[in-house]
């Protein structure tokens, strides 16, 4: 069935380190892929998604591309900030609007 | 305002209990969702509905009940809860499923269960 995983946290950086957090996935055909975030205390956000291969997904200075040769799907940061601490979901879609979310992947951002 | 609300935001009961957890949203979305969310588990779909009356088991439906009489509405109940089920709940919505709709989240609900 389908399936993601993603990198195993926590992940600590210093503010404006280089950001990747890897994502694969497993999957029958090519589902969009997505990017969530949770802040402290808060629900899950979209971040980012990128509906078919090859496609880049783009917001708040994040990126992801849609991989099918290598079934990835990591998401960057050129520069990061403290207030990028947040817990973040790589997700495909599934069927009938079910969405798979990998485990999750904790980010700390120190000053 | 508009968007998704779940209440209440923590709740403590003991074993054998009934709870209710609630979940509104202003946006007439045709599919709600509701997930737990354990350390290494990441987010685990309980049950989710595409329209009113309409109901479906997730991945890990046991011990919970849900019913959707109304559009806006899409409460979750554990009939007896165990302390299995200590969590954290969110709710989601989406519009009618396609691929590219993503799914908003309410801010959830931490649940102790003693």
């Amino acid at each position: 069935g389908n399936s993601v995983t993603q990198m195993e946290g926590p992940v600590t950086l210093s503010e404006e380190a280089f950001l990747t957090i890897n994502c694969t996935y497993t999957a029958t055909g090519y589902p969009s892929l997505f990017w969530y975030v949770q802040y402290p205390g808060e629900g899950l956000q979209l971040l980012l998604k990128a509906t078919k291969a090859d496609d880049k997904g783009s917001n708040k200075g994040f990126e992801a591309t849609y991989r099918k040769e290598t079934t990835s799907f990591h998401l960057e940061k050129g520069s990061v900030q403290v207030s990028d601490s947040a817990v973040y979901f790589c997700a495909l879609y599934s069927s009938a609007s079910k969405i798979i979310f990998g485990s999750g992947t904790r980010l700390s951002i120190r000053p | 305002d508009a968007g998704i609300t779940q209440s209440p935001r923590y709740k403590i009961t003991e074993t054998g209990r009934q709870v209710t957890l609630m979940c509104h949203q202003t946006w007439s979305h045709s599919y709600m969702f509701w997930y737990r969310q354990d350390l290494g588990h990441g987010l685990r779909l309980i049950y989710y509905s595409a329209a009113a009356d309409i109901t479906d088991k997730g991945e890990v439906p046991d011990g919970y009940v849900v019913s959707r009489s109304k559009t806006e509405n899409f409460p979750l109940t554990l009939e007896s809860a165990t302390r299995s089920q200590t969590s954290v709940y969110f709710c989601a919505s989406s519009e009618a499923g396609t691929a590219n709709q993503p799914q908003h989240f309410g801010d959830g609900t931490r649940l102790s269960i003693l």
